[in-house]
């Protein structure tokens, strides 16, 4: 079935630092792909998307370009902040459902 | 505009017993979908239901049920609580076909 496969975590980085969080998928067909932020205590928010290949999703500084040759969709930010400390989670659609990955645990040292 | 309503947000239930989540949608959304995050994992689908109808459903077991009033909002229920349903429910609601999902904030359930 499709899957989603993201780096473990935690990932712990100086502030201003460049971050990537790999995440790959197998899939049947052609998901959605996405990238959600869960801050402590808190419920799942989108932070960025890409509907098919060759898209970049982009928001706050953060990037993914959906990569079918290499089923990949790996998160980017060239400079991270205090403020982006939290869970991050790939997923991708599967008809009417999401699809999660077990989610990378970011921390960002001031 | 309001987004995704969840309730309780805390819930602390003994093993055995029955317990009753609630979820209204985001306005215009007609579609609600419920997931489980467990502490330390990625939130897992339980089902999805759509004009008053379950219709798709995750690997999870019949203790788990769920319904959709004429107005969309949703109620989760699971029965015969195990120390293994501790964990962060989310509702999620989203137009038609799943696009544009919402979650809510999650209702934090602790089985003793």
């Amino acid at each position: 079935g499709n899957s989603v496969t993201q780096m473990e975590g935690p990932v712990t980085l100086s502030e201003e630092a460049f971050l990537t969080i790999n995440c790959t998928y197998t899939a049947t067909g052609y998901p959605s792909l996405f990238w959600y932020v869960q801050y402590p205590g808190e419920g799942l928010q989108l932070l960025l998307k890409a509907t098919k290949a060759d898209d970049k999703g982009s928001n706050k500084g953060f990037e993914a370009t959906y990569r079918k040759e290499t089923t990949s969709f790996h998160l980017e930010k060239g400079s991270v902040q205090v403020s982006d400390s939290a869970v991050y989670f790939c997923a991708l659609s599967d008809w009417d459902k999401i699809i999660f990955g077990k989610g990378t645990r970011l921390h960002i040292l001031p | 505009d309001a987004g995704v309503t969840q309730s309780p947000t805390h819930l602390i239930k003994t093993r055995g017993q029955q317990v009753t989540l609630r979820c209204s949608p985001k306005s215009g959304h007609d579609t609600v979908s419920w997931y489980q995050q467990a502490l330390g994992q990625g939130p897992q689908f339980i089902f999805q239901y759509y004009e008053e109808e379950e219709r798709q459903r995750g690997n999870f077991p019949d203790r788990f049920s769920g319904h959709q009033f004429p107005n969309y909002s949703s109620e989760l229920n699971v029965n015969a609580l195990l120390l293994g349903d501790s964990a962060l429910y989310l509702c999620a609601s989203s137009g038609d076909r799943g696009y544009g999902y919402t979650f809510g904030s999650g209702t934090r359930l602790t089985v003793v």
